[in-house]
């Protein structure tokens, strides 16, 4: 695709329910991130996939955040038994090799999570 | 730690009126800088880059950044800012360990007319 899409682009959802959020990169992309923006504050940085590897997790704020990512395209971010304190933007971001600063990463418009 | 840091959470200026963005870094070799902006309601865009080479950047927009080793830092200026540029700005290095951005606390800009 032209840049990187998410959906939902807004979701609320009740206090222990779970959700999903969807990435698709840049075509040609192997380098995928999700980064989670609370209100006002700076962005966090959750994973990154190389190909359909995440090789470092310790970014997860905990066993209730799963991520994966299939045929080098689509990721899926999945919240358990979401919380208030998950409300937040979660963005995501595509490039064509991870760590090569001479590659631009691209964002997407976010999606919006709010837990009720 | 490595780390880049936003002194400030929010500045106004006039339209016109120059513009200078503060960001701080602290890292052990020469570090992979980027700035990018966040607009109402759109994704972060990248702005300019830094890795080596010549120290002034020029970016999109009218934007240029300048490193300075002395100073640890990489501040975003505008010689003359228009109302459109009102966003949040984010200062940001790459983490070669981590293989990913790490982002300051971001500034938001608002512009006066």
């Amino acid at each position: 695709g032209a840049g990187v899409s998410q959906s939902p682009s807004n979701k609320v959802t009740e206090k222990g329910k779970d959700v999903e959020l969807r990435c698709d990169p840049i075509s040609g992309h192997t380098a995928l991130y999700w980064y989670r923006q609370r209100l006002g504050q700076g962005l966090e940085f959750l994973i990154y996939f190389q190909g359909n590897s995440a090789p470092d997790k310790s970014g997860l704020p905990s066993d209730r955040f799963s991520a994966e990512r299939t045929g080098e395209s689509v990721s899926t971010l999945t919240i358990q038994r979401t919380q208030q304190e998950d409300s937040a933007v979660y963005l995501c971001a595509s490039s064509l090799i991870a760590g090569d600063a001479g590659n631009t990463i691209y964002f997407g418009e976010g999606s919006w999570l709010t837990v009720v | 730690a490595q780390s880049v840091t936003q002194p400030d959470i929010h500045i106004t200026v006039s339209e016109g009126a120059s513009l200078e963005l503060r960001c701080n870094y602290s890292y052990g070799a020469t570090p992979y800088l980027f700035w990018y902006v966040q607009s109402p309601g759109q994704g972060l865009q990248l702005l300019l880059k830094y890795f080596s080479g010549d120290t002034l950047v020029q970016g999109i927009k009218g934007f240029e950044a300048e490193f300075k080793r002395s100073q640890s830092s990489f501040n975003l200026r505008k010689p003359s800012v228009h109302w459109s540029d009102a966003a949040e700005y984010f200062c940001a290095f790459l983490d070669t360990g981590r293989r990913a951005l790490t982002f300051g606390s971001g500034t938001r800009l608002q512009v006066q007319p």
